[in-house]
């Protein structure tokens, strides 16, 4: 079993879409939880971190069910610069070395 | 800003040949990072550098090097590249111990192909 699994998508949506990623991590032991955004062919970028309260910046809402070891990203109002791959990202030690990776799930948004 | 350059953007290589891949950023960040990202997975951390003059290996760090120069810089090198390191290879960096050790600058990558 992967220790950060995501959906590989594509999901394809309408701009003005709100759309929902989920993830699951293995690790219950796991600190810290992150969402990376990858445009297509460029360096991953932090989106967003994801705190046990959840968390919310515009458009975008992360929230961490850490009894359930899953972590979502939802977003509404879709644009279509939102087009990229998000990346689910587990810190399973206080430390940055220690961060795991999802492969991502790509999200199409079209006019 | 430049924040994290890497060296070369593209390359192509035969088997068996050796070749160095450059990072360098300005941030005065602390630590340093290599990893790769093949179609299907994750980032996979090859090499990390938590401070000036020390090194670790992270999840594959087999068939390479690598060398924390300076604060500024921390190479990787493939002494005898295999088809199997066809990859992109990101270097990263972060100021790690601050209040959020998440967040990696990352370079723009380097594409790798071993013929």
């Amino acid at each position: 079993r992967k220790e950060v699994e995501q959906d590989p998508g594509p999901f394809n949506v309408p701009e003005g879409a709100t759309v929902a990623f989920n993830c699951t991590y293995s690790n219950s032991a796991s600190q810290s939880f992150f969402w990376y955004r990858q445009d297509c062919r460029k360096e991953p970028k932090l989106l967003m971190s994801v705190y046990s309260s959840g968390n919310e910046d515009g458009r975008f809402t992360a929230q961490l069910n850490r009894a359930s070891q899953y972590i979502s990203l939802l977003i509404r109002d879709s644009k279509l610069s939102d087009s990229a791959t998000y990346l689910c990202v587990v810190n399973q030690m206080d430390s940055s070395y220690k961060l795991i990776f999802g492969s991502g799930t790509r999200l199409l948004v079209r006019p | 800003n430049a924040g994290v350059t890497q060296t070369p953007k593209f390359q192509v290589l035969k088997t068996g040949q050796s070749m160095t891949l450059q990072c360098a950023q300005d941030m005065n960040h602390n630590s340093m990072y290599w990893y790769r990202q093949d179609p299907g997975m994750g980032l996979r951390l090859i090499y990390y550098s938590a401070s000036e003059g020390t090194t670790d290996k992270g999840e594959v760090p087999n068939g390479y090097n690598v060398s924390r120069l300076n604060k500024r810089e921390f190479s990787l090198r493939l002494e005898s590249a295999a088809p199997s390191q066809t990859s992109v290879y990101f270097c990263a960096s972060s100021d790690a111990g601050t209040a959020d050790p998440g967040e990696l600058f990352f370079g723009e990558g380097s594409r790798l192909t071993v013929l």
